[in-house]
């Protein structure tokens, strides 16, 4: 069974430049996760999906933000414009709905600010 | 706000040696999880735990939660290299039984 994909693994940008983010979950996996991992820190969820519906996105900085999900399947999360303090790992994680406690990681992608 | 305290931070021991790393709280959690996170992937986990008191081992690892489900430690048994990582422990939270994270124990073994 093929795991969550992501892409780019790496990316490094200018502040104020925009970046995007992929991510294709596990098939079958209805709720889809977005967390950033700044380092030394442990991963906090910016944003949750559940088919393509926003669950929660209490903690995504609207302002400079955003997620979609179309179709329920992959998702795309955007920063404009960065901001130094954005460099982290960018994770995406699926779960079945019946399952947020048992969440599959994809290898993140790491952003660098500068 | 939940939270989740991990300690050690940092933890360099020789192959061969035991360890615990420890996992706590002052909220109750329904479930916690353990991950491994290796450099450059995204975390994996490796055990949930649900039932206060419970103990769960994974070859040489031993995890247990606290009997009022606020604390967990995991111990591993004569490490060996391969377990080397970031070992981070999440609990299940809020409204949407979304996951807390810890911020991690970085473990080194060295050979």
């Amino acid at each position: 069974e093929a795991g969550v994909a992501q892409s780019p693994r790496y990316k490094i940008i200018e502040k104020r430049q925009s970046v995007a983010f992929w991510c294709n979950p596990i098939s079958g996996h209805a709720t889809l996760y977005w967390y950033q991992q700044i380092l030394g820190q442990g991963p906090k969820l910016l944003i949750q999906f559940q088919n393509n519906g926003v669950v929660d996105d209490s903690q995504l900085p609207k302002d400079r933000f955003s997620a979609e999900r179309l179709k329920g399947v992959d998702s795309t999360l955007k920063i404009q414009p960065a901001k130094l303090e954005d460099s982290a790992v960018y994770l995406c994680a699926s779960s079945l709905a019946s399952r947020p406690d048992t969440q599959y990681f994809g290898p993140g992608t790491r952003l660098t600010v500068l | 706000t939940q939270l989740l305290e991990q300690s050690p931070q940092f933890l360099s021991i020789q192959e061969g040696e035991n360890l615990t790393v420890y996992c706590n709280s002052s909220s109750v959690f329904s479930s916690l999880q353990w991950y491994r996170q290796e450099p450059g992937e995204g975390p994996v986990l490796l055990v949930t735990v649900v039932t206060g008191g419970e103990v769960k081992k994974l070859k040489r690892l031993t995890f247990q939660f606290g009997d009022a489900r606020k604390d967990s430690s995991l111990h591993i048994t004569a490490a060996q290299p391969g377990d080397t990582g970031l070992y981070l422990c999440a609990g299940t939270g809020g409204s949407q039984g979304n996951l807390i994270f810890g911020k991690g124990t970085k473990l080194s073994v060295k050979p």
